[in-house]
Parts: structure tokens; C-alpha cells; sequence
């Protein structure tokens, strides 16, 4: 198993700034991917955190509006760049040990509020 | 493209009770599914997982899905419930050989006494 820990765990901010959030796995895990999860909605993947190269993103992430760093195995940063009230979310990390169909772990996430 | 359609958004069941959380997928390959719980104000935990084999699935906390093919479903199943069971339950799939998740939109299974 891998337990996960993000902080910050809640943040308030102001528009047009930026936060980075941290991800640290207590074990070496194979992948790492962060989520959002928009009030009252599903988590979406934002992108897969790769050791030592830039991430893969998905449809509708970019890399200058959420950069991600990772680099070793163990940890990973998400920022939130130039906020705006819709970026309003939890951010999750999460990751795991295996390969496919391994169980994903996640963090308790990142609650963050743009004002 | 993989998809995963939860059809309840939330089920109200008095304690003791059976439930059943449905869901289904589309892909035009393998999958593996999940079904994660989120209890309020904590992270996600896998409750259980389909990955090939028998497509009776138990999990924890006396959870079982079922995995039908033919009807693209894995719904998530459980003979009595319990106050403490009150969560949003998430259904995901990924494609056979990946760790990418897609999630449902959740279901709040609300346990009433």
C-alpha cells in the first residue's frame, strides 16, 4: 500500500495567483496522476506525473495553466496558475505501486477556494 | 473512448436494508473496474476491483459487484447496510493494461435510520 499526504490541505486565494500544492508517497510508486474534483461533481484527471520529464496532460489541461513537477518517485507539485473563482476545487494526488489494474491511492486532498 | 454512467446521483435506503449502486461503462476494449468510497471530508479507498476471473467480486466492508459483460455493468451490491456506510461511492474503469482512471459521477448512498 502507499499513503499519500498533500499539503496544503485547504487554502483560500486570491484571483489571478498561484499556489502549488505538494504530493509525497511514504513508499516508491510506479505512476503518479492528479485529479480535480469540481464541487458536487466526479474527479477528472488532470495529467500523469512523470519522473524526470514533463507530464502528460489530458484534453482540456494545459501545461502553462497547471505545470507539474516530479522529480523522483516519491514526490510530485501540481500549481494552479493565475486562479480564477472556476478553478475552485479539491485537488487530488494520487498514485500507485503497480502496474495496470493496481489499486490507485489517494490523498485526502487539496481544497482550494478562489476569491 | 472509455465512459463510465452512474445512473443514481443518490439512493436513500433505511439501515439494514439491501442496495444496489449501478453502474455502467463503455469501451471498445478490456477493461478493469473499480469501485471507490469516499466517506465525508476524507480521500478516496478502493472498496473493490474487477480484473478478469470470476465476475463475482467481493470486497471490503461486505461490499460484492458483478461484473456482466454483455451489459457493460459492475454494479456494486450489498445485503444489508449500515449508518456508517453513509458515502459517495465512485465507479471508474480503465483500459486492460493501464492505470488511468475514468470515474462515474458518484452516487450518495444516504443510510437512514
Amino acid at each position: 500500500s502507499a499513503v499519500i499526504s498533500q499539503k496544503p490541505s485547504r487554502d483560500i486565494c486570491q484571483r489571478g495567483t498561484s499556489l502549488t500544492i505538494q504530493c509525497q508517497v511514504d513508499s516508491q510508486v510506479t505512476m503518479m496522476f492528479w485529479y480535480r474534483q469540481q464541487p458536487g461533481q466526479s474527479l477528472t484527471l488532470i495529467a500523469t506525473a512523470n519522473q524526470g520529464s514533463e507530464a502528460t496532460y489530458e484534453s482540456g489541461f494545459v501545461i502553462d495553466k497547471f505545470p507539474i513537477s516530479r522529480p523522483n518517485l516519491t514526490f510530485s507539485t501540481l500549481t494552479v496558475s493565475n486562479m480564477s473563482p472556476e478553478d475552485s476545487s479539491i485537488y487530488l494526488c494520487s498514485a500507485t505501486t503497480g502496474v495496470g489494474g493496481g489499486e490507485l491511492f489517494f490523498g485526502e486532498g487539496s481544497r482550494l477556494t478562489v476569491l | 473512448a472509455q465512459s463510465v454512467t452512474q445512473l443514481d446521483s443518490q439512493v436513500p435506503v433505511f439501515e439494514e436494508a439491501p442496495v444496489e449502486l449501478r453502474c455502467n461503462y463503455s469501451s471498445s476494449v478490456s477493461v478493469y473496474l473499480f469501485w471507490y468510497v469516499q466517506y465525508p471530508n476524507q480521500g478516496l479507498q478502493l472498496l473493490l476491483k474487477y480484473l478478469s476471473g470470476s465476475t463475482l467480486v467481493k470486497g471490503i466492508n461486505g461490499f460484492e459487484a458483478e461484473f456482466n459483460k454483455s451489459q457493460t455493468s459492475f454494479h456494486l451490491r450489498k445485503p444489508s447496510v449500515h449508518i456508517s456506510d453513509t458515502a459517495e461511492y465512485f465507479c471508474a474503469v480503465s483500459e486492460g493494461g493501464t492505470n488511468k482512471l475514468i470515474f462515474g459521477t458518484g452516487t450518495l448512498l444516504a443510510v437512514q435510520p
